[in-house]
């Protein structure tokens, strides 16, 4: 089992729609990121978290500690946010190393 | 916020050819920064770790003669593919830690490198 999940795997949505990704993780963590990476392979870090939820834009992050647990939202979906989105986390005992889930793969369709 | 610029983006080399990548931290001082590797299709992978002045610390299955990583400042790390061939042909990104806990894990934005 992986120490990071990420469901779905692939997720296909119309213009518009509300977006939720999951991420889980089996351990103690000192922070957690969510990546989108494009077809082109570049990666914009969206948020990094520790505690409650931040918003930027369009764009909300939750983390829920307790659970293990945190979700990416997207509103008002659009094709642009077409993308590879991945969750990162770093364990708070092993010295910072970042350990990645399997993306999801998001196509919105016009 | 804390800033890792990665240079270049995309890079097309030789076979036999060295590529080196660059990654900066912009307005923090980057005590750690590690080195990551994507195949297709697969998760994001550690390379190495490597802290500020002292040698780089490799995982298991990672050539260190192979994959040269030079971080000789605090804003300055560099990743050198030697004698590349087209299996190296990967997804390379960075990530730095700094020296308070805010400026942590600040992403690089990547380098797709292509063997030809």
């Amino acid at each position: 089992k992986n120490e990071v999940e990420q469901s779905p795997q692939n997720l296909t949505a119309q213009e518009g729609e509300f977006i939720t990704i999951n991420c889980s993780y089996s351990v103690g963590i000192s922070a957690l990121h969510w990546l989108q990476q494009h077809p082109g392979g570049g990666i914009v870090s969206l948020f990094m978290l520790s505690s409650g939820k931040k918003k930027h834009g369009r764009l909300i992050a939750t983390i829920n500690i307790q659970e293990k647990h945190s979700s990416l939202h997207i509103t008002a979906s659009h094709p642009r946010d077409s993308a590879v989105y991945i969750c990162a986390v770093n364990s708070n005992t092993n010295a910072g190393k970042s350990t990645f889930g399997d993306g999801t793969t998001l196509t919105v369709k016009p | 916020g804390a800033v890792v610029s990665q240079h270049p983006s995309r890079v097309i080399c030789k076979s036999g050819t060295s590529v080196k990548i660059e990654c900066r931290s912009l307005d923090f001082q980057a005590t750690t920064m590690f080195w990551y590797r994507q195949f297709p299709k697969q998760s994001l992978m550690l390379m190495a770790t490597s802290n500020e002045g002292s040698k780089a610390t490799y995982e298991q299955g990672v050539e260190k003669d192979k994959f040269l990583i030079n971080h000789a400042s605090l804003t300055l790390s560099t990743l050198t593919v030697t004698s590349a061939h087209p299996e190296d042909s990967s997804f390379y990104i960075c990530s730095a830690r700094g020296l308070a806990g805010f400026y942590g894990y600040t992403f690089g934005s990547g380098t797709r490198l292509t063997v030809v």
